[in-house]
């Protein structure tokens, strides 16, 4: 079960659009649609934004929004905010009640 | 509103057993909606899953981790617990309780605020 590959770093300007990608194997992104986004501040717990792929918790904003495509998810925040300077992590199922993380990326707001 | 609170230890010694309990308020664990979880996070690096429990005992290991591991579930106190043993170094870090939604999905929806745990090297 190997880590899910996200970029260490993203950055954008107010008002842009940013992607993050998140990508696994056939065992896990490729094969579940179970794939969830996390925002986490320094210091915090991380926060749900993202699950089943594409679906948003209810009363979050629609600035988050996810895809996939084969064995790689993504996570595009749109209208950039100077508050979406985060970190952000991808989830996976992987099978047999298992779940494995990507490594993270630092999104900085310029 | 659900609530999840880690306590346990925040130092422990090299090679001992690492013990932390979740205490889940606000609901009950024995819900057949959800696992309950743990995870970690070493000091400026990602999030690492460590293992569900289920109410009734169903267990699962992140196989990396499975050889030193034990999760347990008290229902009567709506808590569960993690142990791990011969601890190191590597082993520093904040861990956080979870709750999942697997009904028909999967994803972390309710997290502790998670506590440090360090092993001195």
């Amino acid at each position: 079960q190997s880590a899910l590959t996200q970029p260490a770093s993203v950055s954008g300007s107010p008002g842009q659009s940013v992607t993050i990608s998140c990508t696994g194997t056939s065992s896990d992104v490729g094969t579940y649609n179970f794939v969830s986004w996390y925002q986490q501040f320094p210091g915090k717990a991380p926060k749900l934004i993202i699950y089943d792929v594409s679906k948003r918790p209810s009363g979050d904003s629609d600035r988050f929004s996810g895809s996939k495509s084969g064995n790689t998810a993504s996570l595009t925040i749109s209208g950039l905010q100077a508050e979406d300077e985060a970190d952000y992590y991808c989830c996976s199922y992987a099978g047999s009640s298992t779940l494995v993380f990507g490594g993270g990326t630092k999104l900085t707001v310029l | 509103q659900l609530q999840l609170q880690e306590s346990g230890p925040g130092l422990v010694k090299p090679s001992e057993t690492l013990s932390l309990t979740c205490t889940v308020s606000g609901g009950s664990i024995s819900s057949s909606s959800y696992y309950w979880v743990w995870i970690r996070q070493p000091p400026g690096k990602g999030l690492e899953w460590i293992g569900n429990i289920f109410y009734s005992g169903n267990i699962f290991y992140n196989p990396s981790l499975r050889s030193r591991v034990t999760i347990s579930v008290d229902t009567s106190k709506n808590q569960f617990s993690l142990r791990l043993i011969s601890v190191t170094a590597a082993d520093t870090a904040v861990y956080y309780c979870a709750r999942i939604q697997r009904a028909g999905t999967y994803y972390f929806d309710y997290w502790g605020q998670g506590t440090l745990v360090t092993v001195p090297s």
